[in-house]
């Protein structure tokens, strides 16, 4: 049982190339999402997806998309990247719902030239 | 619109002495609390929740959370700190439960510093 997965640790780009960073879950979850930490900026919500066939923007979407592939797979598109793009970048998964918590990735540390 | 505070950006306190990490928080209707715990270079790990119920809520590594609806606060506290502890612990809220969409809004971290 491997939680939540994330591919890859470590990426360098250049400003407007793109990239996908993959998440995937074993658990079973309906609900995923997508986060960015910056210092002094706490965790903030890209995109998710309550449940699978559904996505959603979160509080700063904008230079992103998402596609939830299946149950499992939860991708995150950075279209034309820019060095404000720089950040850490988490995947997480619930059962959903109100009461029952997030689990999180290792995190992708995205570096934007 | 719900939201969470944490007031303090770091916390120092001796190996041995009781630890608390503050939070307040803000939301319409009932509160849904967590709190994370974020290792250096690792994702952030589940601590404990407060759904309902017990005001004193236990959770992983021997920690707790005292949630005061009148303070609207939801401290976490550890009787004795130990070095292991020294991590960023965030508060999270859930998102306006009525969607049902499983949504947190996180504060933006307090950094625990334990020293021996």
């Amino acid at each position: 049982n491997a939680g939540v997965t994330q591919t890859p640790k470590f990426q360098v780009l250049k400003t407007g190339q793109s990239m996908t960073l993959q998440c995937a879950q074993d658990m079973n979850h309906n609900s995923m999402y997508w986060y960015r930490q910056d210092p002094g900026m706490g965790l903030r919500l890209i995109y998710y997806s309550a449940s699978e066939g559904t996505t959603d923007k979160g509080e700063v979407p904008n230079g992103y998309n998402v596609s939830r592939l299946n149950k499992r797979e939860f991708s995150l598109r950075l279209e034309s990247a820019a060095p404000s793009q720089t950040s850490v970048y988490f995947c997480a998964s619930s059962a959903g719902g109100n009461y029952n918590e997030q689990f999180f990735g290792p995190g992708t540390r995205l570096t934007v030239l | 619109a719900q939201s969470v505070a944490q007031p303090e950006d770091q916390v120092n306190v001796a190996e041995g002495n009781p630890l608390t990490v503050k939070c307040t928080y803000s939301v319409s209707g009932n509160p849904y609390l967590f709190w994370y715990v974020q290792y250096p270079n690792r994702g952030l790990q589940f601590l404990l929740k407060y759904i309902t119920g017990d005001n004193l809520v236990k959770g992983s590594y021997g920690f707790e959370a005292e949630f005061n609806k009148s303070q609207t606060s939801f401290h976490l506290k550890k009787p004795s700190a130990l070095v292991s502890d020294s991590a960023l612990y965030f508060c999270a809220v859930r998102d306006k439960p009525s969607s049902n969409t499983g949504k947190l809004i996180f504060g933006q971290g307090t950094t625990l510093q334990v020293k021996p």
